[in-house]
């Protein structure tokens, strides 16, 4: 098993650009989530999915969009990139929301 | 929405001594609370978790409590090592059927000095 796969692990992007970032997981999980991080304020949920066809909004969603056509994956579309995206993003997955598996993160910086 | 207080942010032990991190949570609703590792340049790693109908869990050098009435529970490493300096994170999940999401705390960063 891969666990959480996350790619690509860095990224700098020019404001106003857009970019997918990928996340991928073997484990068979239904949930899967995406959060940000940033300085001294831990991590912050942006979407989630309980399934394949269903996703919904998390804390902090506005400028990121997202899908989940299959069980396995779950990308996370930044749509026109601001410098208040530079974040490290983690993608994680579990089977029903609790006891959830990290990936190993995407760093982006936007200038 | 839910509020995951953490304390402290920051903690410094000598090798050999227990180190404690503290969380409150404003759902009373949770029902499941795990405590996270993150190692620098990694993703978070589920280290330990406890469900509202137990009040304490052990794993060799850590252990969990929980206070469901003062709603909050803490991470307890005993015999801390240099490979268990990292930052710590604590998080909540309601029962409610509403969000089913993690609200997790702002973070600890321990130092275990050889």
């Amino acid at each position: 098993n891969a666990g959480v796969t996350q790619t690509p692990k860095f990224q700098v992007l020019k404001t106003g650009q857009s970019m997918t970032l990928q996340c991928a997981q073997d484990m068979n999980h239904e949930y899967m989530s995406w959060y940000r991080q940033d300085p001294g304020m831990g991590l912050r949920l942006i979407h989630y999915s309980v399934g394949a066809g269903i996703t919904d909004q998390g804390e902090v969603p506005n400028g990121y969009n997202v899908s989940r056509s299959t069980t396995e994956d779950f990308p996370l579309r930044l749509l026109s990139a601001a410098p208040s995206q530079t974040s490290v993003y983690f993608c994680a997955s579990s089977y029903s929301s609790d006891e959830q598996y990290f990936g190993p993160g995407t760093r982006l910086t936007v200038t | 929405g839910e509020n995951v207080e953490q304390h402290p942010s920051t903690l410094s032990v000598q090798e050999g001594d227990s180190a404690v991190i503290k969380c409150t949570y404003s759902d009373s609703a949770s029902n499941y609370f795990p405590w996270y590792k993150q190692e620098l340049g990694k993703g978070p790693q589920l280290i330990i978790d406890i469900r509202s109908n137990v009040g304490e869990k052990k794993d060799q050098r850590i252990a969990v409590t929980l206070n469901k009435t003062a709603k909050h529970f803490s991470l307890h490493i005993t015999e801390t090592q240099p490979e268990d300096s990292a930052v710590y994170f604590c998080a909540d999940l309601p029962s409610d059927m509403g969000r089913r999401a993690l609200t997790f705390g702002s973070g600890t960063r321990l130092q275990v000095q050889p």
